[in-house]
């Protein structure tokens, strides 16, 4: 089975800098997808940015980039320019690339980050 | 990306009572996924519905507890049964496009307290 783990409870970063979540996990598989999250205090879980294990290039999105190290088995992800509105709770995830059973995301116990104006 | 609605966005409810969430999708998908989220916590996969099959439930998870319902490819349920205070927590709905790399999207979430 897989499993996630996320090292940081907590962060802060002031505002304007720049900060980096942490994320590894542990698989047996070769091919996966990875995810991170966001979860506000509305709830809602928004989906940040992914990444597909066969790419070696690292995905980005806007503010947003990820440092995916297969070989370790990390994939951290940073935020760029950090605003008032990334205040949340980030999850890191995990999901088999089979089907048949293996659609769930396995999900990190996640970080929560505050931004210091 | 899907638009997921949940009803309802809260309740609070008496030891004993059960209480059905409802998920509503704005496009056909085959896979849809209900989780929880108990406080503080992260999210667990109670089941997977898939239309047309019963559900397929998690390690820890009973269908006489958490019943599911997936009518068609759009809308599902779930009811948490005699419900206790340790059922006090967040339950969230998600869907996958199949288009998207399989990324899963969330509805807003359910949260429930048992008195």
């Amino acid at each position: 089975a897989q499993t996630v783990t996320q090292s940081q409870p907590e962060m802060s970063v002031q505002e304007a800098e720049t900060v980096t979540l942490s994320c590894t996990y542990d698989t047996s598989e070769s091919d996966y997808y990875l995810f991170w999250y966001k979860q506000p205090p509305s709830r809602q879980m928004i989906l940040v940015i992914r990444q597909e294990a066969y790419k070696q290039q690292n995905a980005t999105e806007n503010r947003f980039s990820v440092n995916f190290q297969k070989a370790a088995k990390s994939f951290s992800l940073k935020i760029s320019d950090s605003q008032l509105g990334d205040a949340a709770m980030y999850f890191c995830a995990y999901r088999s690339i089979s089907n048949f059973g293996n659609e769930k995301l396995t999900f990190g116990t996640g970080t929560r980050l505050t931004i210091i104006p | 990306s899907a638009v997921i609605s949940q009803k309802p966005s809260r309740d609070i409810c008496q030891r004993g009572t059960s209480l059905t969430i409802q998920c509503q999708v704005d496009s056909q998908v085959t896979m849809m996924f209900w989780y929880r989220q108990q406080p503080g916590q992260s999210l667990t996969l109670i089941a997977t519905a898939n239309q047309g099959s019963e559900a397929t439930y998690e390690s820890g998870f009973v269908i006489d507890k958490f019943p599911i319902s997936r009518p068609n490819l759009t809308f599902s349920t779930l009811t948490v049964s005699n419900m206790s205070p340790e059922d006090s927590s967040i339950y969230l709905c998600s869907v996958e496009d199949p288009r998207l790399a399989r990324e899963q999207y969330f509805g807003p979430g359910t949260r429930l307290t048992v008195t």
